[in-house]
């Protein structure tokens, strides 16, 4: 199946400081990434939708100013957590959604997550 | 978001048995998937279903997509302990894309 990476895997940093996370389709294009938080012991909560040269899409209660996205090529977004604080500690995970998955239908691979400790 | 009803929430089996799970929603879907996430890691696509009433299976992994588009089941036989983790379905139409709450499944050796 399709691979979609991220990096970094996981991630210390202290409080205050901003940290980027790099979601990349390695085999096809995607003009739609999500990015999602995970809890543990939870499902996957989307927290916005990256559109390829438009402004990402947040969901209710997400600030897009603290969740930096951006989808600068059809291989590449990144989430950027502003000004980190121990309550943004996470799992977070992309998936991209590659529109001519299997029989030219649409199919959606996710990243591997990336693990966020803010300290 | 919108989040599918899955169920069961978890499941504890004997190594060897087989699993039943699925998938409800009050909204229709173009597509169902289901996925394998293991601790730490992202999920992994396990089946992809594009057309009601569709059965497919990916080796001991079977799954049908509803007649009536709204709910999808999936089905493992003969588990073994590497099927332990958490199973989610998917429901995808257009650009929206909706998770399951999600199945936990511990296999008993």
């Amino acid at each position: 199946g399709a691979v979609v990476s991220q990096h970094p895997s996981w991630v210390i940093c202290k409080s205050g400081t901003s940290v980027k996370i790099e979601c990349r389709s390695l085999d096809f294009q995607a003009t739609t990434m999500f990015w999602y938080r995970q809890f543990p012991k939870q499902s996957l909560m989307l927290m916005a939708t990256s559109n390829e040269g438009s402004k990402a899409t947040y969901e209710q209660g997400v600030e897009k100013d603290k969740f930096l996205i951006n989808h600068a090529s059809l291989t590449l977004s990144t989430l950027t957590v502003t000004s980190a604080h121990p309550e943004d500690s996470s799992f977070y995970i992309c998936s991209a959604r590659d529109p001519g998955g299997a029989g030219g239908l649409a199919t959606q691979y996710f990243g591997p997550g990336t693990r966020l400790l803010v300290l | 978001g919108q989040q599918l009803n899955q169920s069961p929430q978890s499941m504890f089996i004997q190594e060897g048995e087989d699993v039943s799970m699925n998938c409800t929603s009050s909204s229709i879907f173009n597509t169902w998937l289901w996925y394998k996430q293991d601790p730490g890691e992202g999920p992994v696509l396990l089946i992809a279903l594009y057309k009601a009433g569709e059965l497919t299976s990916n080796g001991r992994l079977t799954a049908q997509f509803g007649i009536t588009r709204k709910d999808s089941f999936l089905n493992i036989s003969a588990s073994i302990p590497s099927d332990v983790g958490i199973y989610f379905c998917a429901g995808q139409t257009g650009n929206q894309f909706y998770f399951g709450t999600g199945t936990s499944l511990t296999v008993i050796p």
